[in-house]
Protein backbone atom coordinates (compact mmCIF):
# COMPACT_ATOMS: atom_id res chain seq x y z
CA UNK A 1 0.00 0.00 0.00
CA UNK A 2 0.75 3.57 -0.98
CA UNK A 3 2.74 5.81 1.71
CA UNK A 4 1.29 9.06 2.76
CA UNK A 5 2.52 11.98 4.54
CA UNK A 6 0.67 14.57 6.60
CA UNK A 7 1.68 17.67 8.84
CA UNK A 8 2.59 16.54 12.31
CA UNK A 9 -0.02 18.96 13.79
CA UNK A 10 -2.33 21.94 13.13
CA UNK A 11 -4.51 24.16 15.16
CA UNK A 12 -8.32 25.86 13.52
CA UNK A 13 -10.21 28.09 15.40
CA UNK A 14 -13.71 26.84 16.75
CA UNK A 15 -16.44 27.33 14.06
CA UNK A 16 -14.57 27.50 11.19
CA UNK A 17 -13.25 25.25 8.77
CA UNK A 18 -10.41 22.59 9.09
CA UNK A 19 -8.65 21.41 6.20
CA UNK A 20 -6.21 18.32 6.69
CA UNK A 21 -3.95 17.69 3.83
CA UNK A 22 -2.61 14.31 2.97
CA UNK A 23 0.66 14.03 0.16
CA UNK A 24 0.03 10.38 -1.48
CA UNK A 25 2.46 10.63 -4.61
CA UNK A 26 2.79 7.23 -4.86
CA UNK A 27 -0.89 5.99 -4.82
CA UNK A 28 -2.28 3.24 -7.53
CA UNK A 29 -5.18 3.47 -9.91
CA UNK A 30 -6.51 0.84 -7.51
CA UNK A 31 -5.96 2.29 -3.97
CA UNK A 32 -8.92 4.49 -2.36
CA UNK A 33 -7.81 7.42 0.59
CA UNK A 34 -9.07 6.64 3.90
CA UNK A 35 -9.62 9.16 6.42
CA UNK A 36 -9.80 8.16 10.52
CA UNK A 37 -9.67 9.74 13.52
CA UNK A 38 -8.78 8.85 17.27
CA UNK A 39 -9.58 11.17 19.92
CA UNK A 40 -7.50 10.51 22.90
CA UNK A 41 -7.64 6.95 24.53
CA UNK A 42 -10.26 5.62 22.39
CA UNK A 43 -10.06 3.82 19.14
CA UNK A 44 -10.35 5.12 15.56
CA UNK A 45 -13.72 6.14 14.29
CA UNK A 46 -14.07 6.36 10.67
CA UNK A 47 -14.67 9.31 8.71
CA UNK A 48 -15.02 9.04 4.74
CA UNK A 49 -13.02 7.22 1.96
CA UNK A 50 -12.87 7.83 -1.75
CA UNK A 51 -11.12 7.02 -4.80
CA UNK A 52 -10.92 9.85 -6.95
CA UNK A 53 -14.15 11.47 -6.68
CA UNK A 54 -14.82 14.24 -3.67
CA UNK A 55 -16.82 13.04 -1.50
CA UNK A 56 -18.68 14.63 1.16
CA UNK A 57 -21.17 12.80 4.40
CA UNK A 58 -22.23 14.12 7.80
CA UNK A 59 -18.91 14.19 8.93
CA UNK A 60 -16.54 15.70 6.69
CA UNK A 61 -15.88 16.47 2.68
CA UNK A 62 -12.87 15.01 1.16
CA UNK A 63 -11.60 16.51 -1.63
CA UNK A 64 -9.07 14.44 -3.90
CA UNK A 65 -6.46 16.22 -6.62
CA UNK A 66 -7.27 14.94 -9.99
CA UNK A 67 -3.82 13.43 -10.19
CA UNK A 68 -4.63 11.68 -6.58
CA UNK A 69 -1.58 12.29 -5.56
CA UNK A 70 -2.79 14.70 -3.03
CA UNK A 71 -5.91 14.99 -0.91
CA UNK A 72 -7.67 17.42 1.66
CA UNK A 73 -10.06 16.57 4.62
CA UNK A 74 -12.36 19.19 5.34
CA UNK A 75 -14.49 19.60 8.37
CA UNK A 76 -16.76 22.63 7.46
CA UNK A 77 -17.52 23.62 11.03
CA UNK A 78 -15.04 22.58 13.49
CA UNK A 79 -15.56 21.91 17.41
CA UNK A 80 -13.70 21.48 20.50
CA UNK A 81 -15.05 18.05 20.33
CA UNK A 82 -13.21 17.54 16.56
CA UNK A 83 -9.86 17.42 18.92
CA UNK A 84 -8.24 14.37 17.99
CA UNK A 85 -5.23 12.79 15.38
CA UNK A 86 -6.39 12.44 12.06
CA UNK A 87 -5.05 9.77 9.81
CA UNK A 88 -4.96 9.20 5.87
CA UNK A 89 -4.63 6.07 4.86
CA UNK A 90 -3.95 4.87 1.12
CA UNK A 91 -5.65 0.98 1.17
CA UNK A 92 -6.84 -1.27 -1.82
CA UNK A 93 -10.30 -1.41 -1.70
CA UNK A 94 -11.12 -5.16 -0.74
CA UNK A 95 -7.51 -6.00 -0.81
CA UNK A 96 -6.10 -9.55 0.35
CA UNK A 97 -5.96 -8.91 4.07
CA UNK A 98 -8.25 -5.17 3.91
CA UNK A 99 -5.68 -3.80 6.68
CA UNK A 100 -5.69 -0.64 7.27
CA UNK A 101 -1.44 0.34 7.85
CA UNK A 102 -1.43 3.82 10.01
CA UNK A 103 1.26 6.38 9.96
CA UNK A 104 1.58 9.43 12.09
CA UNK A 105 -1.32 11.38 11.14
CA UNK A 106 -1.81 15.07 12.12
CA UNK A 107 -3.72 16.33 15.44
CA UNK A 108 -5.68 18.75 14.87
CA UNK A 109 -6.45 21.32 17.96
CA UNK A 110 -9.62 23.32 17.68
CA UNK A 111 -9.30 26.24 19.50
CA UNK A 112 -11.98 27.78 21.27
CA UNK B 1 -22.78 2.21 12.19
CA UNK B 2 -21.66 -1.33 12.90
CA UNK B 3 -20.17 -1.89 16.13
CA UNK B 4 -16.99 -3.69 17.28
CA UNK B 5 -17.04 -4.32 21.12
CA UNK B 6 -13.41 -4.95 23.01
CA UNK B 7 -13.49 -6.17 26.74
CA UNK B 8 -11.73 -5.27 28.86
CA UNK B 9 -11.51 -1.35 28.47
CA UNK B 10 -9.00 -1.60 31.23
CA UNK B 11 -6.85 -4.14 32.83
CA UNK B 12 -4.19 -4.09 35.26
CA UNK B 13 -2.02 -7.40 35.85
CA UNK B 14 0.90 -8.70 37.71
CA UNK B 15 4.34 -9.25 35.73
CA UNK B 16 4.64 -13.31 34.66
CA UNK B 17 0.70 -13.30 34.36
CA UNK B 18 -1.64 -13.71 31.60
CA UNK B 19 -4.05 -11.68 30.14
CA UNK B 20 -6.89 -12.54 27.72
CA UNK B 21 -8.70 -9.27 25.69
CA UNK B 22 -11.96 -10.24 23.88
CA UNK B 23 -12.63 -8.55 20.13
CA UNK B 24 -16.38 -8.98 18.93
CA UNK B 25 -18.18 -7.96 15.71
CA UNK B 26 -21.84 -6.99 17.66
CA UNK B 27 -24.15 -6.83 14.86
CA UNK B 28 -21.65 -8.47 11.71
CA UNK B 29 -20.10 -11.48 11.22
CA UNK B 30 -15.77 -11.19 10.14
CA UNK B 31 -13.65 -13.73 9.10
CA UNK B 32 -10.55 -11.44 9.57
CA UNK B 33 -9.69 -9.47 12.56
CA UNK B 34 -7.02 -7.49 13.50
CA UNK B 35 -4.85 -6.44 16.32
CA UNK B 36 -3.02 -2.94 17.21
CA UNK B 37 -0.99 -2.26 19.75
CA UNK B 38 -0.41 1.87 20.16
CA UNK B 39 2.31 3.08 22.93
CA UNK B 40 2.07 6.40 23.88
CA UNK B 41 1.86 9.29 21.71
CA UNK B 42 2.30 6.67 18.98
CA UNK B 43 0.65 5.92 16.37
CA UNK B 44 -1.26 2.27 15.72
CA UNK B 45 1.17 -0.80 14.91
CA UNK B 46 -0.25 -3.38 13.47
CA UNK B 47 0.27 -6.90 15.27
CA UNK B 48 -1.61 -9.87 13.71
CA UNK B 49 -4.06 -10.35 11.21
CA UNK B 50 -6.73 -13.24 12.80
CA UNK B 51 -8.05 -15.74 10.48
CA UNK B 52 -11.21 -17.42 11.54
CA UNK B 53 -10.70 -21.39 11.86
CA UNK B 54 -7.11 -20.64 11.03
CA UNK B 55 -3.89 -19.53 12.39
CA UNK B 56 -3.30 -15.96 12.59
CA UNK B 57 -0.66 -14.18 10.56
CA UNK B 58 1.53 -12.12 12.17
CA UNK B 59 3.51 -9.04 11.55
CA UNK B 60 7.49 -8.46 11.42
CA UNK B 61 8.37 -8.47 15.01
CA UNK B 62 5.43 -9.76 17.00
CA UNK B 63 6.17 -12.79 18.89
CA UNK B 64 3.37 -15.68 17.91
CA UNK B 65 4.10 -17.63 20.99
CA UNK B 66 3.91 -14.52 23.29
CA UNK B 67 0.64 -12.93 21.75
CA UNK B 68 -1.88 -15.48 21.07
CA UNK B 69 -4.31 -15.20 19.19
CA UNK B 70 -7.93 -17.34 18.60
CA UNK B 71 -10.71 -16.48 16.19
CA UNK B 72 -12.49 -19.35 17.22
CA UNK B 73 -16.11 -17.78 16.03
CA UNK B 74 -17.13 -15.15 13.14
CA UNK B 75 -17.63 -13.38 15.76
CA UNK B 76 -15.03 -13.52 17.76
CA UNK B 77 -11.71 -13.11 18.45
CA UNK B 78 -9.35 -13.13 21.68
CA UNK B 79 -5.59 -11.94 22.29
CA UNK B 80 -3.69 -13.59 24.71
CA UNK B 81 -0.46 -11.63 26.03
CA UNK B 82 1.27 -14.33 27.72
CA UNK B 83 4.30 -13.79 30.74
CA UNK B 84 3.30 -10.56 30.23
CA UNK B 85 5.79 -8.11 31.57
CA UNK B 86 5.77 -3.77 31.81
CA UNK B 87 6.98 -3.49 28.54
CA UNK B 88 3.48 -4.90 27.54
CA UNK B 89 1.99 -2.66 28.79
CA UNK B 90 0.12 -0.37 25.66
CA UNK B 91 -3.31 0.53 24.16
CA UNK B 92 -4.45 -2.84 22.34
CA UNK B 93 -6.84 -1.90 19.69
CA UNK B 94 -9.02 -4.94 17.47
CA UNK B 95 -10.47 -3.81 14.13
CA UNK B 96 -12.96 -5.72 11.75
CA UNK B 97 -14.37 -4.63 8.49
CA UNK B 98 -18.37 -4.81 7.40
CA UNK B 99 -19.06 -3.22 3.92
CA UNK B 100 -16.56 -0.79 2.51
CA UNK B 101 -13.99 -0.56 5.66
CA UNK B 102 -12.92 -1.33 8.85
CA UNK B 103 -14.53 -0.46 12.25
CA UNK B 104 -12.23 -0.67 15.30
CA UNK B 105 -13.42 -1.32 19.05
CA UNK B 106 -12.96 1.00 22.25
CA UNK B 107 -9.65 -0.09 22.70
CA UNK B 108 -8.18 -1.91 25.80
CA UNK B 109 -5.33 -0.42 28.32
CA UNK B 110 -3.18 -3.04 29.42
CA UNK B 111 -1.01 -2.45 32.47
CA UNK B 112 1.51 -4.32 34.00
CA UNK B 113 2.83 -4.16 37.19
Amino acid sequence: DAKTTQPTSMDCAEGRAANLPCNHSTISGNEYVYWYRQIHSQGPQYIIHGLKNNETNEMASLIITEDRKSSTLILPHATLRDTAVYYCIVRSYGGATNKLIFGTGTLLAVQP
Amino acid sequence: GAVVSQHPSRVICKSGTSVKIECRSLDFQATTMFWYRQFPKQSLMLMATSNEGSKATYEQGVEKDKFLINHASLTLSTLTVTSAHPEDSSFYICSARTGTHPFFGQGTRLTVV
